[in-house]
């Protein structure tokens, strides 16, 4: 079973452009989640969708946002991006979705950078 | 508001010592834990979890962790530490009652020392 993808792989980007970010999850996950890791942040948690529904959202401005196809598939987008935003997004699929005790498969991430 | 700590940001291990990464956590209800590894330039890798029942949890690559309940805490254990086991290590808490979002700890750096 093919794991979790995320296209691109690498990104670069200038101050004030936006960015759409893809994943597919594995096939049957209907849940998928985002995440920003930097060096000093960690691990932040940005937001989930279930069934093309977003279930809970992170502590993030609203330039970034996503969303969930009916085949699972999902985008993150971020707007007006900052020098700040430079990191790896992590995306995340599970079986179900908040509430579940299910373990979360990542992908490889996406690593931008904004110059 | 439920959080969760790694209190040491690096490990040192010697290779064929015991190792333990430290994580605490704070939830209202009773918690759902997770354990991830991360290797460099790749996504977290599940390890393994605590649902509930028998406190001490076995998962991949000889590791295991152990619930305690008054002292809150899920700490990662391996009897005998590998180079190879060098990586992130992510802890994550999820409250079992609440329709609420994964978690994560800031991550503990593991080095295992040949």
């Amino acid at each position: 079973k093919a794991g979790v993808t995320q296209t691109p792989r690498y990104l670069i980007k200038t101050r004030g452009q936006q960015v759409t970010l893809s994943c597919s999850p594995i096939s049957g996950h209907r849940s998928v989640s985002w995440y920003q890791q930097t060096p000093g942040q960690g691990l932040q948690f940005l937001f989930e969708y279930f069934s093309e529904t977003q279930r809970n959202k992170g502590n993030f401005p609203g330039r970034f946002s996503g969303r969930q196809f009916s085949n699972s598939r999902s985008e993150m987008n971020v707007s007006t991006l900052e020098l700040g935003d430079s990191a790896l997004y992590l995306c995340a699929s599970s079986l179900e979705g908040a509430s579940s005790y299910n373990e979360q498969f990542f992908g490889p991430g996406t690593r931008l950078t904004v110059l | 508001a439920q959080s969760v700590a790694q209190p040491e940001d690096q490990v040192n291990v010697a290779e064929g010592n015991p190792l333990t990464v430290k994580c605490t956590y704070s939830v209202s209800g009773n918690p759902y834990l997770f354990w991830y590894v991360q290797y460099p330039n790749r996504g977290l890798q599940f390890l393994l979890k605590y649902i509930t029942g028998d406190n001490l949890v076995k998962g991949s690559y000889g590791f295991e962790a152990e619930f305690n309940k008054s002292q809150t805490s899920f700490h990662l254990k391996k009897p005998s530490a590998l180079v190879s086991d060098s990586a992130l290590y992510f802890c994550a808490v999820r409250d079992m009652r609440r329709d609420d979002k994964i978690i994560f700890g800031k991550g503990t750096r593991l080095h295992i020392l040949p």
